[in-house]
């Protein structure tokens, strides 16, 4: 069965320190994988997808096929950061199944 | 750019009513889907379709209905609302399932 698993709820760091958020996945084909982010008040919205391989707001994540693995990283966590993660797989059919989600909360 | 809304944003329903969520997109895309959001669940899929007057079940579809008559708009229906359908609901669209999906802003939904 498919699974997207993000083990932290909360993820509490300082401004200016990394941050990574964990992802793992369970498919056995070819998978596409994204980030979500919603901040406060605001809709749910693309970050970034490995496809792409860019760097979206610092944020960079690489596939790690033999880790069924889609870490999203950040080497400087900015206030602005603080929002709800969701992490995100399409497996090539018409379902796209979602993570439970990572709360980053960037104290000051 | 409206994108995908949702209506209503908040709504009270006693257990046992019925009532439909709409959404519209004006993106012209094909797939479009539902999905509600729970404390520690995250986003679980409900119903999806991938073109006008095609529709399937998502994760959880029991108590849900969905029709897709034109492409711009995918209403879920709550038959007889119960207390366990409590959550914010989540429109999406995008021109796959691959592409980047577009949400709307949520419908927060308390069945008392």
């Amino acid at each position: 069965a498919q699974r997207v698993t993000q083990p932290e709820k909360l993820l509490s760091v300082f401004k200016g320190a990394p941050v990574e958020l964990k992802c793992n996945y369970s498919y056995s084909g070819s998978p596409e994988l994204f980030w979500y982010v919603q901040y406060s008040r605001q809709r749910l919205q693309l970050l970034l997808r490995h496809i792409s391989r860019e760097s979206i707001k610092g944020f960079t994540a690489d596939l790690n096929k033999g880790e069924t693995s889609f870490h999203l990283k950040k080497p400087f966590a900015q206030e602005e950061d603080s929002a709800m993660y969701y992490c995100a797989l399409s497996t090539g059919g018409f379902k796209t199944i979602f993570g439970a989600g990572t709360r980053l909360f960037v104290k000051a | 750019n409206a994108g995908v809304t949702q209506t209503p944003k908040f709504q009270v329903l006693k257990t046992g009513q019925s009532m439909t969520l709409q959404c519209a997109q004006d993106m012209n895309h094909e797939y479009m889907s539902w999905y509600r959001q729970d404390p520690g669940m995250g986003l679980r899929l409900i119903h999806y379709s991938v073109g006008a007057g095609i529709t399937d079940q998502g994760e959880v579809p029991n108590g849900y209905n969905v029709s897709r008559s034109t492409t711009e708009d995918f209403p879920l229906r709550l038959l007889s609302a119960a207390p366990s359908q409590t959550s914010v609901y989540f429109c999406a669209s995008s021109d796959t399932p691959q592409a980047e999906a577009f949400f709307g802003q949520g419908t927060r939904l308390t069945v008392v």
